[in-house]
C-alpha cells in the first residue's frame, strides 16, 4: 500500500501562470486535506475533502486558489495567476475517516517556486 | 498569538535527553500530536496522546500532558544524529491540524 503521492515533488511557475498540485491518497482513504507551509513557518491548514465534496475551505485564500477531489482520481490544488507570495511547501495528507479519530498520513510534498 | 507554540530551536548532544516544549490555546482538542520532518520530506506522525492521558511512553520517546497548563512536552531519550529534524506539535479542535511553527532539534556528535 503506497503512502499519500504528491506530484510534482517541485514545481517551477513563473508569476501569472498557473499551477497544479496532484495528490493521490493513500488506498482506501476518502478524506484529503492540504496545507501550505511557508519558509520557516509551521502548517497551516488550507482545505478538507471528501470525494466530490468540498468540507471545509475556510483556510485557502478566496481568489487564485481552488481544490478538487473528484470521483476518480486524485486531488487537484490549482492556483491560477501564480505570485511570489504562493512559492511555499504544499502538502496533502489523507485519512480514512474523520481526522479526530484515524491518524492523517502526509505526501512528501510539492515544493512550488514562483520566479 | 499562535494557537501552537514552540521553541524554534534546541541542540543537544548525542546521547543525551531531549525535551521539546508545546503550549496550545484549545482544550477541546481530543488528541495532540508530535509530527517529524526531516530536511525536504514530509510529516511523519511520530506519536500522540489522547486527551484524557497524563503520559505515554513509546521506546526512546515519552509524551507529557499537563492540560490545566495546556503543555505538551516531548522527551526522546539516548538522542541520536538521525534524530536531528524539526518536531512540530498539532492540537486537533475540530477537523483541522494546527501546527506549531516546529522545533528544529540539532544533534551535536
Amino acid at each position: 500500500n503506497a503512502g499519500v503521492m504528491q506530484n510534482p515533488r517541485h514545481l517551477v511557475r513563473r508569476r501569472g501562470q498557473e499551477a497544479r498540485l496532484r495528490c493521490s491518497p493513500m488506498k482506501g482513504h476518502s478524506h484529503v486535506y492540504w496545507y501550505r507551509q511557508l519558509p520557516e513557518e509551521g502548517l497551516k491548514f488550507m482545505v478538507y475533502l471528501q470525494k466530490e465534496n468540498i468540507i471545509d475551505e475556510s483556510g485557502m485564500p478566496k481568489e487564485r486558489f481552488s481544490a478538487e477531489f473528484p470521483k476518480e482520481g486524485p486531488s487537484i490544488l490549482r492556483i491560477q495567476q501564480v505570485v511570489r507570495g504562493d512559492s511555499a511547501a504544499y502538502f496533502c495528507a489523507s485519512s480514512q475517516g474523520s481526522p479526530m479519530n484515524t491518524e492523517a498520513f502526509f505526501g512528501q510534498g510539492t515544493r512550488l517556486t514562483v520566479v | 498569538g499562535e494557537d501552537v507554540e514552540q521553541s524554534l530551536f534546541l541542540s543537544v548532544r548525542e546521547g543525551d535527553s531531549s525535551v521539546i516544549n508545546c503550549t496550545y490555546t484549545d482544550s477541546s482538542s481530543t488528541y495532540l500530536y508530535w509530527y517529524k520532518q526531516e530536511p525536504g520530506a514530509g510529516l511523519q506522525l511520530l506519536t500522540y496522546i489522547f486527551s484524557n492521558m497524563d503520559m505515554k511512553q513509546d521506546q526512546r520517546l515519552t509524551v507529557l500532558l499537563n492540560k490545566k497548563d495546556k503543555h505538551l512536552s516531548l522527551r526522546i531519550a539516548d538522542t541520536q544524529t538521525g534524530d536531528s529534524a524539526i518536531y512540530f506539535c498539532a492540537e486537533i479542535p475540530s477537523y483541522q491540524l494546527t501546527f506549531g511553527k516546529g522545533t528544529k532539534l540539532s544533534v551535536i556528535p
